[in-house]
């Protein structure tokens, strides 16, 4: 199985602030690789696909890159509503799998 | 609007079964693959299972392979999850998700991400 490592698990950081995540695959995933935002007790939503592509509805403030093992969530200016766990996904092969999560809080 | 809603869920103990529904409105459920999705109590996300639009493609994770069975009914617009020998590790929120599909450039290949989410049902595994 492909394991999937997000750091750091945890961050705090201001309104305004430039944040970013990083996910890194055990082996090479192409760009098969989603990003998803959940907040406490709700349902995930995905923000980015195919490691780039920003899923129709997502602000701009929202970025990804990276190719092969190593990926990059960027949120450009964070914003109060924000503050969530985040968690990469490979669906390059099956079984399919999430890193730990990243959880971004408010400093 | 496009919905997802599991039902289903509930307390049970160990080796006992447990059967999810996952009703679609809003959206032409039989265009598409859908995908279920489990977090335990504190934890990750774990993906579980997908199913293609015709019910001809089925994927499971290792840890429920043999144990869960994903189906659907089209006709219904419905999706399921009957889970059978249920562990304590078992215990979870389980969503139920449309799966998109993006064509990628390798010929054959299409990138899936998990798009549209239900709110999920709780199933508890407890002696």
């Amino acid at each position: 199985d492909i394991q999937m490592t997000q750091s750091p698990s945890s961050l705090s950081a201001s309104v305004g602030d430039r944040v970013t995540i990083t996910c890194r695959a055990s082996r090479s995933i192409s760009t098969y690789l989603n990003w998803y935002q959940q907040k406490p007790g709700k349902a995930p939503k995905v923000l980015i696909y195919a490691a780039s592509s920003l899923q129709s509805g997502v602000p701009s403030r929202f970025s990804g890159s990276g190719s092969g093992t190593d990926f990059t969530l960027t949120i450009s200016s964070l914003q109060p509503e924000d503050f969530a766990t985040y968690y990469c996904q490979q669906s390059f092969n099956t079984p399919w799998t999430f890193g730990q999560g990243a959880k971004v809080e408010i400093k | 609007q496009v919905q997802l809603a599991e039902s289903g869920g509930g307390s049970v103990k160990p080796g006992e079964s447990l059967r999810l529904s996952c009703v679609a409105s809003g959206f032409t459920f039989n265009n598409y693959y859908m995908s279920w999705v489990r977090q335990a109590p504190g934890k990750g996300l774990e993906w579980v299972s997908y199913i293609s639009d015709t019910g001809t493609i089925i994927y499971y994770a290792d840890s429920v392979k043999g144990r869960f069975t994903i189906s659907r009914d089209n006709a219904k617009n419905s999706l399921f999850l009957q889970m059978n020998s249920l562990r304590a590790e078992d215990t979870a929120v389980y969503y139920c998700a449309t799966l998109s599909r993006v064509a990628a450039a390798e010929l054959y290949y299409y990138y899936h991400y998990m798009d549209v989410w239900g709110k999920g049902t709780t199933v508890t595994v407890s002696s």
